[in-house]
């Protein structure tokens, strides 16, 4: 098994850009997170899906969008790219229950300028 | 409010040296995990305590969770390079404590161990 992949690994934007970062698991769970963590502030929930088909936000969900349209894949999207969105996003995924022993992608780390 | 507070957040020592890593906070947790990062890779799970008391031993590495389920310590005996990384640790509530999200990270130990 792969684990949990994330696409691309490095991203520079530009201010008011959009993108989508990938991430796919082949664990077959059915939970699935969104992350970002900034230096000496830990790992911040933004996202999180129960399921295909149902999301809901996390801590700091402004600014970003996600979609659960299968098991396996849960995109993150940012709509308008500002600088206070540089930082490194992680997805993971859990199996037996909401939010407990995370599995972790390599991350992507993105920054806006 | 940060709810989880880990010290220090910086610890260099030597090889062959003992460290204690400490996660505290005012809540409870139903259980706590501990992870360690390195430079450029995702957090991995180390060990989960569930019980008040609970220790847990992981070669080197000693887990301990609170009696009361409020503070949780790692502590490395004779620490190699190798142990070098971020350690994070995270509390878990039950859902009938809570709503959203579940999982609360500390903002981490960066331990670096020098040959």
């Amino acid at each position: 098994n792969a684990g949990v992949t994330q696409t691309p690994k490095f991203r520079i934007l530009k201010i008011g850009q959009s993108m989508t970062l990938q991430c796919a698991q082949d664990m077959n769970h059915n939970y699935m997170y969104w992350y970002r963590q900034d230096p000496g502030m830990g790992l911040k929930l933004i996202y999180y899906s129960v399921g295909a088909g149902i999301t809901d936000k996390g801590e700091v969900p402004n600014g970003y969008n996600v979609s659960r349209s299968t098991t396996e894949d849960f995109p993150l999207r940012l709509e308008l790219a500002a600088p206070s969105q540089t930082s490194v996003y992680f997805c993971a995924s859990s199996y037996s229950v909401p939010f407990n022993e995370q599995f972790f992608g390599p991350g992507t780390r993105l920054t806006v300028l | 409010t940060q709810l989880l507070e880990q010290s220090p957040q910086f610890l260099s020592i030597q090889e062959g040296e003992n460290l204690t890593v400490y996660c505290n906070s005012s809540s409870v947790f139903s259980s706590l995990q501990w992870y360690r990062q390195e430079p450029g890779e995702g957090p991995v799970l180390l060990v989960t305590v569930v019980t008040g008391g609970e220790v847990k031993k992981l070669k080197r590495l000693t887990f301990q969770f609170g009696d009361a389920r409020k503070d949780s310590s790692l502590h490395i005996t004779a620490a190699q390079p190798g142990d070098t990384g971020l350690y994070l640790c995270a509390g878990f509530r039950s859902v009938e404590e809570t709503s959203g999200s579940r999982l609360t990270f500390g903002e981490g130990t960066q331990l670096t161990v020098n040959p």
